[in-house]
């Protein structure tokens, strides 16, 4: 079955301070993995797009890995802002290009 | 660039009523619209895919004559709930992308429209 796991739920980390989020798939075949972030009430906006032989990407704060052969990618935030408060949502693409969403983590910065 | 646009971006409608929600493509042809809906703190499930010109690939358990959808232009999708019920509350957004382009598997998300039905 093709599914997408991310861990944990949620999240509370002070301003400033590192985080990582996970994600685990069982998509396949798998064409490429993104990050994407989502505001409260907005839709979700891009921060990375990672393909099958790419390990790691970066876009300011935010660093994404990708284990292809475990299945495994992470997103990691640099020096939080309170602007990161938001869900991060880990979304796999199957070769066909049918996205399947993982349920997100909620992450918020407190000052 | 790659800029989605919704409209309304809330609308509320009185049960029984149709609502329409529009999404354009502003900076570029979107020859594929998907419509997502989203149910507060859960992940957005696909509803349809539009490929213009085309009739519409629904999900399984999405009624088609209930959400109707139109992709008359590369710019622009609707989406018409007919006859909607309190239970079709939720938040829509579309996504688009050109396939034409070379990376043309880039979904950009629109920001949403909050349907509420009283």
């Amino acid at each position: 079955k093709n599914q997408v796991e991310q861990s944990p739920q949620s999240l509370i980390i002070l301003e400033g301070k590192n985080c990582t989020l996970q994600c685990n798939y069982t998509v396949s075949p798998f064409s490429n993995l993104r990050w994407y972030k989502q505001d409260t009430g907005r839709g979700p906006v891009s921060l990375t797009i990672m393909t099958f032989s790419e390990n790691t990407k970066s876009n300011g704060r935010y660093t994404a890995t990708l284990d292809a052969d475990t299945k495994q990618s992470s997103l990691h935030i640099t020096a939080s802002q309170l602007s990161d408060s938001a869900s991060y949502i880990c979304v796999v693409s199957r070769y066909g290009n049918k996205l399947v969403f993982g349920a997100g983590t909620i992450l918020r910065v407190k000052s | 660039g790659a800029v989605v646009s919704q409209h309304p971006s809330w609308v509320i409608c009185k049960s029984g009523t149709s609502v329409k929600i529009e999404c354009r493509s502003l900076d570029f042809q979107a020859t594929t619209m998907f419509w997502y809906r989203q149910f507060p703190k859960q992940s957005l499930m696909l509803m349809a895919t539009s490929n213009e010109g085309s009739k519409a690939t629904y999900e399984q358990g999405v009624e088609k004559d209930k959400f109707l959808i139109n992709h008359a232009s590369l710019t622009l999708s609707t989406l018409t709930v007919t006859s909607a019920h309190p239970e079709d509350s939720s938040f829509y957004i579309c996504s688009a992308r050109d396939q034409r382009l070379a990376g043309g598997y880039e979904q950009y998300f629109g920001p949403g429209t909050r349907l509420t039905v009283t």
